[in-house]
């Protein structure tokens, strides 16, 4: 069963643009978490998707967004970037919501300018 | 608020000896709790889970114990290997279809076990 795909591996951005981040499950899950990653902060829990609803969302700025479709593949996208949103962007799921065990996948790394 | 502290940045073992990484966390809703590893620019890759109402679980070399009076879990890797070198991250939850499956994390532990 392929893993966890997110697209792309790799953004450059300047600031005050916006971006896109897409992740595709593993086939049969349904819940999907966004997490970003940066030396400062470490691991923080973004927002969390299941049945194309956002069922949690972390502490980050409304700049921060994301959908989930029917497919459940998610994206999410971050306007107005900021030095700051610099990080590496995880994507994971689960079978449902509430599914403990969640999987991850390789990431996105975002570097804006 | 760090809910979830690893306490040890850095862990060095020798092959074949044991690997204890610790993890403490302060709030008592969490009742789920999973170790991740990870690689430099890759995701957290699952190792093992423990529920609340457990104290051990086993999985081949990895074992967690979970002391819900201490708030404390250890993950123990034995025999430890080479290829365990890596930052071990605890996570936690408090899980339940109604909270959704948000993890709350450690800061990480570097492993690193030598030849």
């Amino acid at each position: 069963k392929a893993g966890v795909t997110q697209t792309p591996r790799y953004l450059i951005k300047t600031r005050g643009q916006q971006v896109t981040l897409s992740c595709s499950p593993i086939s049969g899950h349904r819940s999907v978490s966004w997490y970003q990653q940066t030396p400062g902060q470490g691991l923080q829990f973004l927002f969390e998707y299941f049945s194309e609803t956002q069922r949690n969302k972390g502490n980050f700025p409304g700049r921060f967004s994301g959908r989930q479709f029917s497919n459940s593949r998610s994206e999410m996208n971050v306007s107005t970037l900021e030095l700051g949103d610099s990080a590496l962007y995880l994507c994971a799921s689960s079978l449902w919501a509430g599914g403990n065990e969640q999987f991850f996948g390789p990431g996105t790394r975002l570097t804006v300018l | 608020d760090q809910q979830v502290k690893q306490n040890s940045p850095s862990l060095s073992v020798q092959e074949g000896r044991i690997s204890i990484l610790n993890c403490d966390y302060t709030n008592s809703m969490f009742d789920y709790f999973l170790w991740y590893k990870k690689y430099p620019a890759e995701g957290p890759t699952f190792l093992i889970s423990i529920s609340s109402i457990k104290d051990k679980n086993e999985d081949g070399r990895f074992t967690v114990f979970l002391n819900k009076s201490a708030k404390h879990l250890s993950l123990h890797i034995v025999p430890s290997q080479p290829g365990d070198s890596a930052v071990y991250f605890c996570a936690a939850s408090s899980g339940g279809t109604t909270s959704g499956s948000r993890l709350t994390f450690g800061e990480g532990t570097q492993l690193t076990v030598n030849p």
